[in-house]
Order: C-alpha cells, then structure tokens, then sequence
C-alpha cells in the first residue's frame, strides 16, 4: 500500500531564513501524483503543486521551489527567505490511479511550520 | 481552478441533535466526492467516499449510521453527523472529483468546524 512520510512534526525558523520541508513516499505503481497542501490555521487545505511521476524536473515558484527525485522516492519543499505568512501546516500527498477510490490519495501526517519574526 | 465550498464554515450544535454539512463544486460536475475527518494536530483521515446516485463507501471504523452521507447530485454532496455528541467535535472536510478535468487532482472545500456542546 501506498505511504508517505513527513519526518519533520514542527519546525521553527526565523523570518528570512531558508527551510526544507521533506517528504518521502511508497509506492508500488509506476504511475503515481505528487501533491503538497498548505493548511494555515483556518484550516482550508491550499492546494500548492501537483507533479506527476514521469516527470522528476525540478519546480521553483516565487520563494516555493521542489525536489522530486524518485532515485530516493523523495518530494521535498522548500520555502526561501522564509515569512510569517508561511506558517502553517504543509502536507504532503500521494495519489495513485484511479483517483476517484478514496483510499489512493494518501496524505502524510503533515509538518507544522512556525516562522517567528 | 475548480471550486468546491463548504457550508457551514462553523457550525456548534447540542448534543443529541443532528447537523449537516454541504459540500457543492461550483464549476464542475463531481461525480465522487471525498468526506475527511481532522482531529487537532493530525493528518486528514478519510471518512467516506460517494459517487452520485449511489451509497456511499465507508472506511473502516466510520459509522454509517452517525454519519450519513447523501450524494444526490452531481454538484452536491451532504454529510449528517447523526445524535451529535462532544467527540464528534472535529473539522470535516470534503473533496470533489472530477472525470472531466483532467490532472487525476481532487479539489478540497474549506472545511467545517463542527463543536458539540
């Protein structure tokens, strides 16, 4: 079955410092999505990036940017010059077709970002 | 994006009553729609899954009597927590599927706070 790991529970940076949220997944298909959600204290989950599996290039958006490497079956996140805005719970998530069965979109358990000014 | 609101955001009721929460997609018709359950400080949990015009599929340890789940058409979908009481307490939120727009992506409403008193 299908897993992901956020190692990371809480992390606490600084405001303007760089922080890597990790994201390590299990799989058994080839063909498979990559998801990271950010849920801030209001609790709708902002959907932040897809990226399928066939498709390991790297992505930079603004200050987001992420690592796929399935040599490692890692999906890592990363904030640059991060900002108080940012803090908030990052889920990272896996989906396997068919998406439409409930149970093959898997979440990690999330790692809670607290930037402090 | 695709859209998918919740309503109620916020929601306290008595214990012993019954509550429902809505789950419309505004722009798209959403043949399966997804029901999660977040207790504080935990990942999302998935409830149940419902395809329009026929029962839904529970998960396990997810009681189909307390939670009724009706998915009468293809824009909407309505979760009862039935004979409310303070455990219940929690954020639900649903998603929504679609076979028409492509990505094998789910789209997330923005939850609904749910205290029993």
């Amino acid at each position: 079955a299908q897993k992901v790991t956020q190692a990371q529970t809480e992390i606490s940076v600084v405001e303007k410092e760089d922080v890597t949220l990790d994201c390590v997944y299990e799989t058994r298909d080839t063909t498979y999505y990559l998801f990271w959600y950010k849920q801030p204290p209001s609790g709708e989950l902002v959907f932040l990036i897809r990226r399928n599996s066939f498709d390991e290039q790297n992505e930079i958006s603004g200050r987001y940017s992420w690592n796929f490497q399935k040599s490692t079956s890692s999906f890592n996140f990363t904030i640059t010059a991060s900002q108080v805005v940012d803090s908030a719970v990052y889920f990272c998530a896996l989906s396997e077709p068919p998406v439409n069965y409930g149970q093959n979109f898997v979440f990690g358990p999330g790692t809670r970002l607290s930037v402090l000014p | 994006g695709a859209v998918v609101s919740q309503h109620p955001s916020r929601v306290i009721c008595k214990s012993g009553t019954s509550v429902k929460i809505e789950c419309r997609s505004l722009d798209f018709q959403a043949t399966t729609m997804f029901w999660y359950r977040q207790f504080p400080k935990q990942s999302l949990m998935l409830m149940a899954t419902s395809n329009e015009g026929s029962k839904a599929t529970y998960e396990q340890g997810v009681e189909k009597d307390k939670f009724l789940i009706n998915h009468a058409s293809l824009t909407l979908s309505t979760l009862t927590v039935t004979s409310a009481h303070p455990e219940d307490s929690s954020f639900y939120i649903c998603s929504a599927y679609s076979s028409v727009i492509s990505g094998n992506t789910i789209y997330f409403g923005e939850g609904s706070w749910l205290t029993v008193v």
